[in-house]
């Protein structure tokens, strides 16, 4: 079954204390990104990235970091979470970019709640 | 900045009738215009993708419209079901690239039996 799956599900930590939360999915594309979803605010991009090894800036990237070093992965670090991160988290990944044609898939999301 | 803006943000209709949710866009230079739907605790799932030179797209009871000139766009529900139950959200690819997508904040609608 095609699918993206975001691992925790579901996290309370504490300021300061770094977290990683997983993102894989199966279905081989090349366009991954990380939204995080807010009251009031809707979703909003954090993090893309369009191939292995090629990430860059979403609308709101301060206090997290990504890397794609595989095509399947693309985990979202937060290095020194604040309560301000408390968030529900969404990975989504599509085919090849440039094509405008291709409906996003979404995992089921995280969400985090920094203490 | 592309601003996206869904209206009402909240719904609520008895079973079987037809509805129509909006969204409008400020930038109408756009690749594509997707809807999805968000269950509480699920991830989103595309429901329907119109491409720029398309006017209409329909799958099953539901049918969305683009009117890229007027930057709005409705999706229609035909004889809506309590299943039918979920926020809905528009989303616009930004400039930047085809799949960075701006989102509204969406429409939560309730179908009562």
């Amino acid at each position: 079954e095609a699918q993206v799956t975001q691992n925790p599900r579901y996290l309370i930590t504490v300021t300061g204390k770094k977290l990683t939360v997983t993102c894989s999915q199966n279905m081989n594309h090349e366009y991954m990104s990380w939204y995080r979803q807010d009251p009031g605010l809707g979703l909003r991009q954090i993090y893309y990235s369009m191939n292995v090894e090629v990430t860059d800036k979403g609308d709101v990237p301060e206090g997290y970091k990504v890397s794609r070093k595989e095509k399947r992965n693309f985990p979202l670090i937060l290095e020194s979470p604040s309560p301000n991160q408390t968030s529900l988290y969404f990975c989504a990944s599509s085919p090849r970019t440039g094509l405008s044609n291709q409906p996003q898939h979404f995992g089921d999301g995280t969400r985090l709640s920094i203490l | 900045k592309q601003e996206v803006t869904q209206i009402p943000a909240a719904l609520s209709v008895p079973e079987g009738e037809n509805l129509v949710l909006n969204c409008s866009f400020t930038d109408s230079a756009i690749y594509n215009l997707q809807w999805f739907r968000q269950d509480p605790g699920k991830g989103l799932t595309s429901l329907l993708l119109i491409q720029s030179s398309q006017r209409e797209q329909t799958s099953g009871r539901l049918n969305a419209s683009l009117d890229k000139s007027s930057g709005r766009s409705t999706l229609y529900i035909a004889a809506s079901q309590p299943g039918d139950s979920a926020t809905y959200l528009c989303a616009v690819p930004t400039q930047t690239g085809a799949n960075n997508l701006f989102f509204g904040t969406g429409t939560r609608l309730t179908v009562i039996p």
